[in-house]
Parts: C-alpha cells; sequence; structure tokens
C-alpha cells in the first residue's frame, strides 16, 4: 500500500472561517510533508515534519497551522485566509535514512476561499 | 541554493514515438532525483527515483538516467501513448539532505495524440 489519503478534495471557505486539511498515511512513514501548488506552477515545499516533529517552515504565514498528531496524521488548520490562498494543497510522505526515499504524494485538497 | 530546470515546457508528439524528457540541476551534491507525473487536477504520481549512486533506473517503457558530473537527468519514455499525456516534474532534494524539501522543475507538458 502506497497510498496518501487526502481529506476533503474540495473544500470553499470565507475568509473569516476556521477549517481544518487532513492528511493519512500507514506506510510507516516517519517524514510527512505540506506542499502548495497553484495553477501552473510546480509544488512548494510549506512543512515538514520528521518524527512527527515541526523540522521545516518554509517562512508559512501563521494562518497556516500544522499539526501532526501521531505518526500517520497530519493536519493542516486554516484560518483568516486570503483569497490568494486558493490551491491546491498536497501531502506527501516518505521514509527517513537512506538515499533511496521515495516520496509518495497524496491526491489533494483543492481550496477555495472567498 | 538547487535550481532545477526542464525542457522542453511542452511537448507534442504522435502515438508510438520515442521521446525523451529532460531535467538539469545545478547542485551536483544531489541524493536521488525523482520523477513524477501529474494529471490535470490531481496529486502527483511517483515514477521513478534514482538514487546518487545509480545511473539508471527502469518501469516498464520508462527509464531515467542520471549524470551527476553533467547536472542533467533525463526521462525517456519508449512507444509512447495517449494515456501518458500528463505533466512530467523533476524534482531533488535541496540542502544536501536525502528527504525533505523537494527543488521541482517547471514540468513539461507531454501531449501523446492518436
Amino acid at each position: 500500500d502506497t497510498e496518501v489519503t487526502q481529506t476533503p478534495k474540495h473544500l470553499v471557505m470565507g475568509m473569516t472561517n476556521k477549517k481544518s486539511l487532513k492528511c493519512e498515511q500507514h506506510m510507516g512513514h516517519r517524514a510527512m510533508y505540506w506542499y502548495k501548488q497553484k495553477a501552473k506552477k510546480p509544488p512548494e515545499l510549506m512543512f515538514v515534519y520528521s518524527y512527527e516533529k515541526l523540522s521545516i517552515n518554509e517562512s508559512v504565514p501563521s494562518r497556516f497551522s500544522p499539526e501532526c498528531p501521531n505518526s500517520s496524521l497530519l493536519n493542516l488548520h486554516l484560518h483568516a485566509l486570503q483569497p490568494e490562498d486558493s490551491a491546491l494543497y498536497l501531502c506527501a510522505s516518505s521514509q527517513i535514512g537512506f538515499s533511496g526515499n521515495t516520496i509518495y504524494f497524496g491526491e489533494g485538497s483543492w481550496l477555495t476561499v472567498v | 541554493k538547487q535550481e532545477v530546470t526542464q525542457i522542453p515546457a511542452a511537448l507534442s508528439v504522435p502515438e508510438g514515438e520515442n521521446l525523451v524528457l529532460n531535467c538539469s540541476f545545478t547542485d551536483s551534491a544531489i541524493y536521488n532525483l525523482q520523477w513524477f507525473r501529474q494529471d490535470p487536477g490531481k496529486g502527483l504520481t511517483s515514477l521513478l527515483l534514482i538514487q546518487s549512486s545509480q545511473r539508471e533506473q527502469t518501469s516498464g517503457r520508462l527509464n531515467a538516467s542520471l549524470d551527476k558530473s553533467s547536472g542533467r537527468s533525463t526521462l525517456y519514455i519508449a512507444a509512447s501513448q495517449p494515456g501518458d499525456s500528463a505533466t512530467y516534474l523533476c524534482a531533488g532534494p535541496a540542502g544536501g539532505t536525502s528527504y525533505g524539501k523537494l527543488t521541482f522543475g517547471q514540468g513539461t507538458i507531454l501531449t501523446v495524440h492518436p
């Protein structure tokens, strides 16, 4: 099983709403990631969790708040977003510790901020 | 800082042709390089990962090569099919790590017409 599952697939939220994106993997991977992808652009890293601890934050605004409750789950809490935050949000996971770590992506959550 | 470039930006070929997609990177200390496929509105599907100690990897009709000294990787697709139409992305980890922050190229949009 090489599946990363993301919910919801689509989310529309107002600028004053609070919502969350969820991600789950059961591959025993100890690194999990959030990427953001705008139309016709490649994905850009937002956060990396290693062993359930935040290891990389790419200077993401505080209106995005990641959480890793356990080794299989990753959440992205959203609050007071702006219309320019509308994008495809991709979760990914991988092993840690050797040079052949394939990174597996989920299908993404399409976020529209109105 | 790792920079990744892909050429061509778009490619249109008739069914049955063999084709080559190119990827170049600036940091030769790369641990691995991964090729992905992305269908419109979908997440990324991992195609092949080449470790720095390898020169080639093959999966079915796909063959990827890696030349660290020249900073290049190629993805060869044999006997192309309309189902191969997608955006192809190459990516490598930044900062001398084997995982974590992936730096993506801008992608090659491939169209295979019947």
